[in-house]
């Protein structure tokens, strides 16, 4: 099946600690996102990336970063300095960027805890 | 800055009937718009996406319009069933320029159908 797997669907995580986010296609997309879900909230988004080797900041970066080393991959680290993650995190991708007519399809989503 | 709004917020009807849900956006230069769909705890599912050049787009009992120089979007849906409940979101493309990639999403409508 293709598809979008996130794992872990559940994370929790002490004061302090990094911790990375999974995300997996095998769409054979180019592009891939990660978005942040607060409760009661629209998406927001983190970082994306075109291509493999590339990424973007989007609008709530700080306190995150990721790598692009595979087209099909695209983990997500959230870091010490983000001061409220818990939160629902959700990855997408795409079969390109830019103004076309592409869908974004989603994966299952991981929720983070900080306890 | 694009504002994407929804209203209402939630939403409960009988089975049955037909509704309508509303999605608003300030920034009439958009390259699309997309309905997605949420399950509680899940990621989301594509439902329509419009281009900016059409009026709207149709998938079974759901039917989706947009009058971009107007700034809104409407989703029709037909004869809903209890399936239907769910969290509706719509999320529009900026038409060009830095940032082209990036959705700015509404905060959704949770749809509840009762039996």
């Amino acid at each position: 099946d293709g598809g979008i797997t996130q794992s872990p669907k559940y994370l929790f995580r002490k004061e302090g600690q990094n911790v990375t986010l999974s995300c997996e296609q095998n769409l054979n997309h180019d592009a891939m996102y990660w978005y942040r879900q607060d409760p009661g909230q629209g998406l927001r988004l983190i970082y994306y990336s075109q291509i493999v080797n590339d990424f973007q900041k989007g609008d709530i970066a700080e306190g995150y970063s990721v790598s692009r080393e595979k087209k099909e991959s695209f983990p997500l680290t959230v870091t010490s300095a983000q001061k409220n993650p818990t939160a629902f995190y959700l990855c997408a991708s795409s079969v390109r960027q830019g103004p076309s007519t592409d869908t974004q399809y989603f994966g299952p989503g991981t929720r983070l805890t900080v306890l | 800055k694009q504002e994407v709004t929804q209203i209402p917020a939630a939403l409960s009807v009988p089975e049955g009937e037909n509704l309508v849900l509303n999605c608003s956006f300030t920034d009439s230069a958009i390259y699309n718009l997309q309905w997605f769909r949420q399950d509680p705890g899940k990621g989301l599912t594509s439902l329509l996406l419009i281009q900016s050049s059409q009026r709207e787009q149709t998938s079974g009992r759901l039917n989706a319009s947009l009058d971009k120089s107007s700034g809104r979007s409407t989703l029709y849906i037909a004869a809903s069933q209890p399936g239907d409940s769910a969290t509706y979101l719509c999320a529009v493309r900026p038409h060009s320029g830095a940032g082209s990639y990036q959705l700015t999403f509404g905060k959704g409508t949770k749809l509840s159908v009762i039996p």
